[in-house]
């Protein structure tokens, strides 16, 4: 079985321009989460859905970024326009309906604004 | 506030036994992770506790005592592929998991 891939694995961009992370979850996996880890500092929590549907994004940052997951399927996160500030590792995670079972988390998108 | 505390880094002899600390604070509780991440890899799940006490799992064993907000992370017969990165996280509600920094451990021969 396929685990939580994410794309791209690496990306560098300048200040000001948009990049989109796609994140494809463990089949049947209605929970999908987005985390962020920057430099020096913990994994932290930017959002949540259910299926298509936003449980919780009190973790976003700010709104230049979007997160979508259209279909409930895949999912992905904007960032528009992106600042030196969004540099880190993006990680995408997904787990089955209810609380407790285990998060499945993929290799992240490291993304470097320049 | 939420709050996860665990050591920033720790060394240890190949073949020995290793305990890894974490005590947190967080409104809320519904389980606590531990995760192994290797550089430029994803997080990978070793142990969920929700129950207090000792869950053990092959040569990984993870201990939770929620009056005291503290979990240990034991690593027993330590061999070099043990080095990485472990993560404690809290899920407080609802899923979301609340991260500690987490604590390198360099395994030495």
């Amino acid at each position: 079985e396929a685990g939580v891939t994410q794309f791209p694995s690496h990306s560098v961009i300048e200040k000001g321009q948009t990049v989109t992370l796609r994140c494809d979850p463990i089949s049947g996996h209605d929970n999908l989460y987005w985390y962020r880890r920057v430099m020096g500092k913990e994994i932290k929590f930017l959002l949540h859905f259910v299926k298509e549907s936003k449980q919780d994004e009190s973790g976003m940052p700010n709104n230049r970024f979007l997160a979508e997951r259209t279909g409930g399927t895949y999912s992905t996160l904007k960032v528009q326009p992106a600042e030196l500030e969004d540099s880190g590792v993006y990680f995408c995670a997904s787990s089955q309906p209810y609380s407790g079972n285990t998060i499945y988390f993929g290799e992240g998108s490291w993304l470097t604004v320049v | 506030g939420q709050n996860i505390d665990q050591p920033t880094e720790m060394t240890a002899t190949e073949g020995a036994i290793v305990q890894i600390n974490c005590t947190y604070q967080t409104s809320g509780f519904n389980g606590l992770f531990w995760y192994q991440q290797h550089a430029g890899e994803a997080p990978t799940f070793l142990s969920y506790n929700v129950l207090d006490g000792l869950e053990e799992k092959g040569r990984f064993s993870s201990f939770l005592s929620r009056s005291k907000g503290y979990s240990y992370l034991l690593l027993k017969e330590l061999q070099m592929k043990d080095s990485a990165s472990y993560l404690c996280a809290v899920e407080p509600y609802g899923n979301k998991l609340v991260f500690g920094a987490g604590t390198i451990l360099r395994v030495k021969s």
